[in-house]
């Protein structure tokens, strides 16, 4: 099925520094997404991305956070700076663009796992 | 505002045991209602999905019925395999804000003993 690759898987970095995290979504797919996963815990909802634009974020959504997408290529999420308790599992997501049944599928990366000391 | 709601923390059973996942939303539109499967090490993936009310979703021996009476769209598989063993997500969507909002349950692990 439809493949979204998240790079790096793990990522490990001082408190205060920046981080990127990098996502490929599915080809043809122009709806983006960020969820944040605290270890055993619910999938939060952070942001959704579509043509050039936030849609909508959550409260998790910090100032310190940013996400675009220049030109088709990764879509990244950007934390500078980091503080501790941004350390959680991050997954992007992808689906097709907003409107009709085709819409209704969120299709998943296998999360990059950032850790903030 | 949307929400779903699991109760169920986690669910130990052994192998050919009847699984019950417990899922009930809330909303005033009429959303989609979905499942979504999640291995260990690995993101979520889509399990089933139903987007009319009183219809049924089945993949893979699972199956859920979208019950608009009770708001309930709970997970049933008659019988588990060890391969099961897994976080499950109830969720749902919801196309009617003028954009895509995706809401998730807290999650309910699976452990299948064989």
């Amino acid at each position: 099925g439809p493949k979204v690759l998240q790079i790096p898987s793990h990522q490990i970095i001082d408190m205060g520094q920046m981080v990127t995290l990098n996502c490929d979504p599915v080809s043809n797919h122009l709806y983006f997404y960020w969820y944040k996963q605290i270890l055993g815990q619910q999938m939060e909802f952070l942001v959704n991305f579509y043509n050039g634009k936030v849609m909508e974020k959550s409260k998790l959504f910090k100032d310190q956070f940013s996400v675009e997408r220049p030109d088709g290529s990764y879509f990244t999420l950007k934390i500078q700076p980091t503080a501790l308790e941004d350390s959680a599992v991050y997954f992007c997501a992808s689906s097709l663009a907003l409107g009709g049944r085709r819409a209704e599928t969120l299709y998943f990366g296998s999360g990059t796992r950032l850790t903030v000391l | 505002g949307d929400s779903v709601t699991q109760k169920q923390g986690q669910v130990t059973l052994s192998e050919d045991d009847f699984l019950f996942i417990n899922c009930t939303y809330s909303t005033t539109t009429y959303p989609t209602l979905l499942w979504y499967v999640q291995y260990l090490g690995q993101g979520p993936q889509l399990l089933l999905k139903v987007t009319t009310a009183n219809n049924k979703g089945i993949s893979r021996g699972f199956e859920a019925t979208y019950d608009k009476g009770t708001t309930s769209f709970h997970l049933q598989k008659a019988s588990v395999q060890e391969s099961d063993s897994a976080v499950y997500f109830c969720a749902l969507v919801d196309l009617n804000t003028g954009y895509q909002n995706f809401y998730f349950g807290k999650g309910t692990s699976l452990t299948v003993i064989p």
